[in-house]
């Protein structure tokens, strides 16, 4: 299986709600990305969290990573429909070169 | 204004015709990659380029071509070979290192009947 697995597949959440999404991963890792696709659009770049870090914070998101359980959440706080869209975490380690692998991602839908 | 550009956004072909993705980026990145991005499935690499006239196969090369002839265009051929190339494909950028994270283009989506 990939090395980045999202949970759950999909979500369904009122407006104001939080969200939460998880990636697990199976091998050591450099750092860990979370990316947001709207539909039928190109990833964009939304958080980095290093090895070596535990948790970060940037306007409403909140990830967290636990390396000894291989495992990272993404965390919307205060949703609006606008964040409706897929959620993707990306893994990067080091095999020769970096090397990054995409999760199947996350499918949120914020109901206004 | 600084980004990275697909064209064209849609783009339809006959079977056994080859197509060619245009990838342009002005980042001034030295590394590029091919995503082929299946409905409600995540990123599969096709080709990644480190430095130019160098690259890579990723994970589904087979029935895909590239070149890197010049740092900011990293064209894709999806040839007859490819027995499903109906898909939507993203092109991206990134430092060399790849580590801080990827540009995306906005993606073609391209269909063969």
């Amino acid at each position: 299986s990939q090395q980045g697995e999202e949970d759950p597949q999909a979500l369904s959440i009122q407006e104001g709600e939080n969200a939460t999404m998880n990636c697990s991963y199976k091998t050591s890792i450099n750092n860990l990305q979370w990316y947001r696709q709207n539909s039928g659009r190109g990833l964009v770049h939304l958080i980095l969290i290093r090895s070596n870090e535990r948790e970060k914070h940037s306007g409403r998101l909140r990830v967290t990573l636990d390396t000894s359980k291989k495992s990272s959440s993404l965390l919307i706080t205060a949703s609006r429909a606008a964040d409706t869209a897929s959620y993707f975490c990306a893994t990067v380690f080091m095999t020769g070169g970096f090397k990054t692998i995409f999760g199947a991602g996350t499918r949120l839908f914020v109901k206004a | 204004d600084g980004g990275i550009t697909q064209s064209p956004k849609y783009l339809f072909r006959k079977e056994g015709q080859n197509v060619t993705l245009s990838c342009e980026q002005n980042l001034n990145h030295d590394a590029m990659y091919w995503y082929r991005q299946d409905p409600g499935q995540g990123l599969r690499l096709i080709y990644y380029s480190q430095i130019v006239n160098d690259f890579q196969k990723g994970d589904i090369a087979e029935g895909y071509s590239v070149s890197r002839e010049k740092k900011e265009s990293f064209p894709l051929t999806v040839t007859s070979a490819q027995k499903n190339p109906t898909a939507f494909y993203l092109c991206a950028s990134s430092t060399r290192e790849s580590s801080g994270g990827q540009y995306f283009g906005p993606g073609t989506r391209l269909t063969v009947t």
